[in-house]
């Protein structure tokens, strides 16, 4: 069975960092490229960033491009998200989403990132 | 960049009735669109990629149709779980995820 499980969300200050993983299991992990989704409190969804499944090739949205930094560790089949210098927009559930070239097949539960002083 | 523009924005419908939910992109995605479902405190789930191609595990009153710029997603007669939040979707040529805004079918 596919599991992605997110951890490291939390409460941060503006201007601060935190680190999110994401546990993958069930699959072969590093055949596949992987991405994060964010949704703000009663808003829509909202790609991140994507990475492919070696490592090599990185996207990011224009909102978060130079503040974010998506990593992967095949060998620990986790994928990453820094974040640093955090806005309230930032503010928001962190999903990540396996990918299959045009779709998002499997999904985390999602961990909540609040920024807020 | 494409624009997903989802109509309408709430749906209100009773069980059993049949919905249509409609994706609008502002140039043209070929076939390569997906819709998602959302459920309150709910991670998205795949329901159709590539227009008309249900995932895994989806059940044949859930349909959808379209190329080009238009696109929609059918519920043939809705049972008391499918309430929720759909999301069309689809990648440009460059990796980018884009998300149209989604339509709330709820219960009248």
């Amino acid at each position: 069975e596919v599991q992605l499980v997110e951890s490291g969300g939390g409460l941060v200050q503006p201007g601060g960092s935190l680190r999110l993983s994401c546990a993958a299991s069930g699959f072969t992990f590093s055949s596949y490229e992987m991405n994060w989704v964010r949704q703000a409190p009663g808003k829509g969804l909202e790609w991140v960033s994507y990475i492919s499944s070696s490592g090599s090739t990185i996207y990011y949205a224009d909102s978060v491009k130079g503040r974010f930094t998506i990593s992967r560790d095949n060998a620990k089949n986790s994928l990453y998200l820094q974040m640093n210098s955090l806005r309230a927009e930032d503010t928001a559930v962190y999903y990540c989403a396996r990918d299959r070239l045009r779709w998002l097949d499997y999904w985390g539960q999602g961990t909540l990132v609040t920024v807020s002083s | 960049e494409i624009v997903l523009t989802q109509s309408p924005a709430t749906l209100s419908l009773s069980p059993g009735e049949r919905a249509t939910l409609s994706c609008r992109a502002s140039q043209s995605v070929s076939s390569y669109l997906a819709w998602y479902q959302q459920k309150p405190g709910q991670a998205p789930r795949l329901l159709i990629y590539d227009a008309s191609n249900r995932a895994t595990g989806i059940p044949a009153r859930f349909s959808g149709s379209g190329s080009g710029t238009d696109f929609t997603l059918t519920i043939s007669s809705l049972e008391p779980e499918d309430f929720a939040v759909y999301y069309c979707q689809q990648r440009s040529n460059w990796g980018a995820l884009t998300f149209g805004g989604g339509t709330k079918v709820e219960i009248k």
